[in-house]
């Protein structure tokens, strides 16, 4: 089974900090994400990388950036969190070439900036 | 852009009974269509996609949903819910199917509570 694998379950943080959210998959999988999880907004894409150091921004890059110096971790940085970004951070992965192949999700991050 | 308009955000249903939860998406040359699920405190799972082909596709646990190119939808069906199937439901699509790296866009989700 494809497993993705994030660091955190639960976080707490203060305005101000710089968050890391750690996300490992082990399936050799070209492609990876970061979404953001909010109630009646459904999912929507922060970053996406398809290959090793390559990365695309999602509908909602801004106060995020992303790292992916391997292909199998791909990392979530919130350079200086705020409140409004107390929300659940999904990772997922999906093998490349077919955008048609299945997405996998780790079981999500629950942020909460006070 | 393509976008997905979930119409329902929360849906009740007594357990034995059908269900029916719509989804329809922007206009588009081709799409590849996707619904996924999460069950509490879970990631989303795939429960069953339409790349081409048939336009009637089935999932494992007796859920099905059928493509309607006239109408822009994808609804998710059952003829009979049980308590396990209360979760989260995503329609999602994907509008470059020949684009190795398309981003998938995700509806805003049906909450499904099957009550005993």
């Amino acid at each position: 089974d494809v497993k993705v694998t994030q660091s955190s379950r639960y976080l707490v943080k203060r305005t101000g900090e710089k968050v890391f959210l750690e996300c490992v998959q082990d399936m050799d999988h070209e492609n990876m994400f970061w979404y953001r999880q909010d109630p009646g907004l459904g999912l929507r894409l922060i970053y996406f990388s398809y290959d090793v150091k390559m990365k695309e921004k999602g509908d909602i890059p801004e106060g995020y950036s992303v790292s992916r110096e391997k292909k199998e971790r791909f990392s979530l940085i919130l350079e200086s969190a705020s409140t409004n970004q107390t929300s659940m951070y999904l990772c997922a992965s999906r093998e490349g070439g077919n955008s048609g192949n299945t997405i996998y999700f780790g079981e999500g991050s629950w942020l909460t900036v006070v | 852009a393509q976008s997905v308009t979930q119409l329902d955000s929360q849906v009740p249903v007594f357990e034995e009974a059908p269900v029916e939860l719509r989804c329809n998406y922007s206009s588009s040359v081709s799409v590849y269509l996707f619904w996924y699920v999460q069950y509490p405190n879970q990631g989303l799972q795939l429960l069953l996609k339409y790349l081409s082909g048939s336009t009637l596709v089935e999932s494992i646990n007796g859920f099905e949903a059928e493509f309607n190119k006239s109408q822009t939808s994808f609804h998710l069906r059952k003829p009979s819910v049980h308590i396990s199937d209360t979760a989260e439901y995503f329609c999602a699509v994907s509008d470059s199917p020949y684009v190795a790296y398309d981003k998938v866009i995700f509806g805003p989700g049906t909450s499904l509570s099957v009550i005993p």
